[in-house]
């Protein structure tokens, strides 16, 4: 059976503290993985798409990486409007729905 | 921002009585879905629909139906209401690389 797991489930950080953030995933055929930024009472907002093993993506704080078996979402220098709940999500070779982990719940304290 | 438009945007109704949830996309992708989002949950896949009155079940499809008349719109219905549909819900589309954009969601509250 298709799973994602993400770790940890809370992650409270200073102003500036990197961390990073775990994906685990067993999957039929990875056609990708995603991840997701979603802020409260809004929805999922797209961040990166990764293909295959070795892949980095970046954008401003954020770098997503990808091994054969998990990927990391690090955050270096966070800032309190990193806050959020990041989800991460596979797409199987069946191809029909994104299979989503349950998010990682973010706090940036300044 | 992906042009997705659901409505209501909150509702409340009374146990037993049919809700029927809408989703509107200006964006004409194929692929069409509903989730639902609870505590502990994550996301969870209701219905998809991969073309016009082309639909499928995901993994809690009980007590929800699905139709799909036109490729911008997908509606979802819950033919009776009962307190565990409770529930935020969220229309997705997705483009052919399986990038899948969300909606602002529709927060469902059935007393």
């Amino acid at each position: 059976e298709d799973q994602v797991t993400q770790s940890p489930e809370a992650l409270r950080l200073q102003e500036g503290e990197s961390s990073s953030l775990n994906c685990s995933y067993t999957v039929s055929g990875l056609r990708g993985l995603f991840w997701y930024r979603q802020d409260p009472g809004k929805g999922p907002e797209f961040l990166f798409t990764l293909y295959s093993a070795g892949e980095e993506k970046e954008k401003e704080r954020l770098k997503a990486t990808l091994t054969k078996k998990e990927s990391f979402l690090h955050i270096t220098a966070p800032k309190p409007e990193d806050s959020a709940t990041y989800l991460c999500a596979v797409a199987n070779q069946a191809g029909t729905a994104l299979i989503f982990g349950k998010g990682t719940t973010l706090s940036v304290s300044s | 921002d992906a042009g997705i438009t659901q409505s209501p945007r909150h509702k409340v109704t009374e146990t037993g009585t049919p809700v029927t949830l809408r989703c509107h996309q200006t964006e004409n992708h194929r692929y069409m879905y509903w989730y639902r989002q609870d505590p502990g949950h994550g996301l969870r896949l209701i219905h998809y629909s991969y073309g016009v009155k082309d639909t499928d079940k995901g993994e809690v499809s009980d007590g929800y139906s699905v139709s799909r008349s036109k490729t911008e719109d997908f509606l979802l219905t819950l033919e009776s209401a009962t307190s565990s549909q409770t529930s935020v819900y969220f229309c997705a589309i997705s483009d052919p690389e399986q990038k899948s954009f969300f909606g602002q969601g529709t927060r469902l509250t059935v007393v």
